[in-house]
């Protein structure tokens, strides 16, 4: 069994400051691991994710994550928040091999940023 | 490229009415993902389809809540007869064949379903 676990449900950051959201995984084999970005009355939107090979990942928006095997942790950053950040954030994983590669999501985390 | 289509985007009923939702994927894509997305939850995978075969239902209750894609293609999710806790949105995902687990999901709107 595979579950995520996002720290925070309600993060908020001054525009300008650095983002960071958390996410722990659980998966018994090499998870891939996700995270999206939700707007307001929108589906979600891919903003990076980690499969195999180099453990920092660089997404869309200025974003990345750092893959940690020894901390099961995938946690978003980006260096200077924008107004433009502010939306729902979902971390998910999934994994290799036979099955269905359905993707289990975490809880989100909403992200405010103030001017 | 079209992203995955979704209708109605907003629908109101009440309990013990039927309703359907409609989901048109990606063009060429194999795999299509219905998920439920309760409000203050990440969403909730209810069946996966692999061209007009299901992968995986394990999470759909049987008993209210069907799915099918005929001609592998689009996608049609009918929940009878619909419950208060069947609020949610409804969210329609696609995904290509090769890479498999490393693969994106391409999400549709959303249907946001409210059950009065």
């Amino acid at each position: 069994a595979q579950s995520v676990t996002q720290l925070g449900s309600h993060v908020s950051v001054s525009e300008g400051a650095l983002v960071l959201l958390r996410c722990n995984y659980s998966s018994s084999v090499p998870p891939y691991l996700f995270w999206y970005v939700q707007y307001p009355n929108q589906g979600l939107q891919l903003l990076l994710k980690y499969t195999t090979g180099a453990t920092l990942v660089k997404g869309i928006n200025g974003f990345e994550a750092e893959f940690k095997k020894s901390e099961t942790s995938f946690h978003l950053t980006k260096p200077s928040a924008h107004m433009s950040d502010a939306a729902e954030y979902f971390c998910a994983v999934t994994h290799s091999g036979a099955g269905s590669y359905q993707l289990t999501f975490g809880k989100g985390t909403k992200l405010s940023v103030i001017p | 490229e079209a992203g995955v289509a979704q209708s109605p985007r907003y629908k109101i009923i009440e309990k013990r009415q039927s309703v359907a939702f409609w989901c048109n994927p990606i063009s060429g894509h194999a795999t299509l993902y219905w998920y439920q997305q309760i409000l203050g939850q990440g969403p909730k995978l209810l069946i996966q389809f692999q061209n007009n075969g299901v992968v995986d239902d394990s999470q759909l209750p049987k008993d209210r809540f069907s799915a099918e894609r005929l001609k592998g293609v689009d996608s049609t999710l009918k929940i009878q007869p619909a419950k208060l806790e069947d609020s949610a949105v409804y969210l329609c995902a696609s995904s290509s064949l090769r890479g498999q687990g490393g693969n994106e999901q391409f999400f549709g709107p959303g249907t946001r379903l409210t059950v009065l």
